[in-house]
């Protein structure tokens, strides 16, 4: 199984700081990668897919990059709607895995 | 507009079999690129993959899963099914279904369905 390995697992940040996750494969998945915002109680919500192709409808604060084995995910301007966990997911091979998560909370 | 919703029971005893049934709209279960995956969270902890199945009756399972767990799906009735057999409290999550997408070649998740606990417990 391909690891997935983020960090930090908790971030606590401001409205309007630039804020940077990291996720890291236990080798090389290309660019088939995903990201995903969950906030409580709620399902996971795709923010960018294929590393850094923003989904329709997400904010352009959203960024990704990376290809290979190392990923980030940068959201320029933290809001008060961004307060929440999110995980990567490689989808380069079965089985598909999901880094543990990172939760932004608020500073 | 696509949409799944899970259904199934709240609650199960150990050693029981779990039935999930997801159902969809907006698109059908037998267009070429299609598919639909199941995973699950257990409370405050990571998302877990367990399986998905395409359009062409492809079906992928997570390796430590997957001698008790089984997908099918329902194009007339627009449903997925996940089949899970003895159960443990160790299985008490959230399970979510959903919406396999077709880009570049590859296939990921899109759309999800808002979830369903399964508190497994005598």
């Amino acid at each position: 199984d391909i690891q997935m390995t983020q960090s930090p697992s908790t971030l606590s940040a401001s409205v309007g700081d630039r804020v940077t996750i990291t996720c890291r494969a236990s080798q090389s998945i290309s660019s088939w990668l995903a990201w995903y915002q969950q906030k409580p109680g709620k399902a996971p919500k795709l923010l960018i897919y294929k590393a850094s192709s923003l989904e329709s409808g997400v904010p352009s604060r959203f960024s990704g990059s990376g290809s290979g084995t190392e990923f980030t995910l940068t959201i320029s301007s933290l809001q008060p709607d961004d307060f929440a966990t999110y995980y990567c997911q490689q989808y380069n091979g079965y089985p598909w895995t999901f880094g543990q998560g990172t939760k932004v909370e608020i500073k | 507009q696509i949409t799944l919703k899970e259904s199934g029971p709240t609650l199960v005893k150990p050693t029981q079999t779990l039935t999930l049934t997801c159902t969809v709209s907006g698109f059908s279960l037998s267009t070429t690129g299609v598919g639909v995956g199941w995973s699950r969270q257990p409370p405050g902890k990571a998302l877990e993959w367990l399986a998905l199945i395409y359009w062409d009756d492809d079906k992928r399972y997570s390796p430590s899963l997957k001698s008790r767990l089984t997908i099918t799906k329902d194009t007339s009735k627009n449903q997925v099914v996940l089949t899970m057999t003895n159960m443990d409290p160790v299985d008490t999550a959230t399970y979510y279904c959903a919406h396999i997408v077709h880009s570049s070649g590859w296939y990921y998740f899109d759309y999800w369905g808002q979830g369903t606990l399964v508190t497994v417990s005598s």
